[in-house]
């Protein structure tokens, strides 16, 4: 079944670039549209965005101007990118999978925990 | 953006109990709802999606009801690997968007 692996940097400074990668290992990497979620140190679940094989995304408005989701079909790994962060972007990131055509995630990556402090 | 909420916020309760988690959406979603369980320092699991239709592997005792504005995930029985938080996330439209979480903890 789909096993999702991601990695990046856990420690920013404000204003830098927060990038993390996910890779899709044990099935077929078309056919859905790859996730960002994040998780604030108070538990809520925010979804960031998420992108397809071909490139096509979505994203949340509240992070548009900030957020570049991209995709790279010879690995299988998609990436999330988000500019000018700042302490309130200190979260837990997860990469997920959409379900059964729809928008509900399982599996999810195991999670990175990113803080932002100067 | 679809708000979710959700009742109660936390609730103690013992091996065996019966539990019910209300989930409400701010707008029609017609049964597109999902349930997660978060164990702490772990990622959401799913439980149930399409408002009632369990996840496979997930055990018979969670089950999950309801349509348009109003859902409930129950625990028949509940067990100690149960002690969790509890999500919903409405599937309906972008931004997807989730419920604040219930905490399931030891009377």
């Amino acid at each position: 079944q789909v096993q999702l692996q991601q990695w990046g940097a856990g420690l920013l400074k404000p204003s830098e670039t927060l990038s993390l990668t996910c890779a899709v290992s044990g099935g077929s990497f078309s056919g859905y549209y790859w996730t960002w979620i994040r998780q604030f140190p108070g538990k809520g679940l925010e979804w960031i965005g998420d992108i397809n094989h071909s490139g096509s995304t979505d994203y949340n408005p509240s992070l548009k101007s900030r957020v570049t989701i991209s995709v790279d079909t010879s690995t299988n790994q998609f990436s999330l990118k988000m500019t000018s962060v700042t302490a309130a972007d200190t979260a837990v990131y997860y990469c997920a999978c959409p379900r059964g055509g729809a928008n509900w995630f399982d599996p999810w990556g195991q999670g990175t925990l990113v803080t932002v402090s100067s | 953006d679809i708000q979710m909420t959700q009742s109660p916020s936390s609730v103690s309760a013992s091996v065996g109990d019966r539990v019910t988690i209300t989930c409400r959406a701010s707008q029609y979603i017609s049964t597109w709802l999902a349930w997660y369980q978060q164990e702490p320092g772990k990622a959401p699991k799913l439980l149930i999606y399409a408002a009632s239709s369990l996840q496979s592997g997930v055990p018979s005792r969670f089950s999950g009801s309801g349509s348009g504005t109003e859902f409930t995930l129950t625990i028949s029985s509940l067990q100690p690997e149960d002690f969790a938080t509890y999500y919903c996330q409405q599937a309906n439209s972008f931004p997807f968007t989730f419920g604040p979480g219930t905490k399931v903890d030891v009377k």
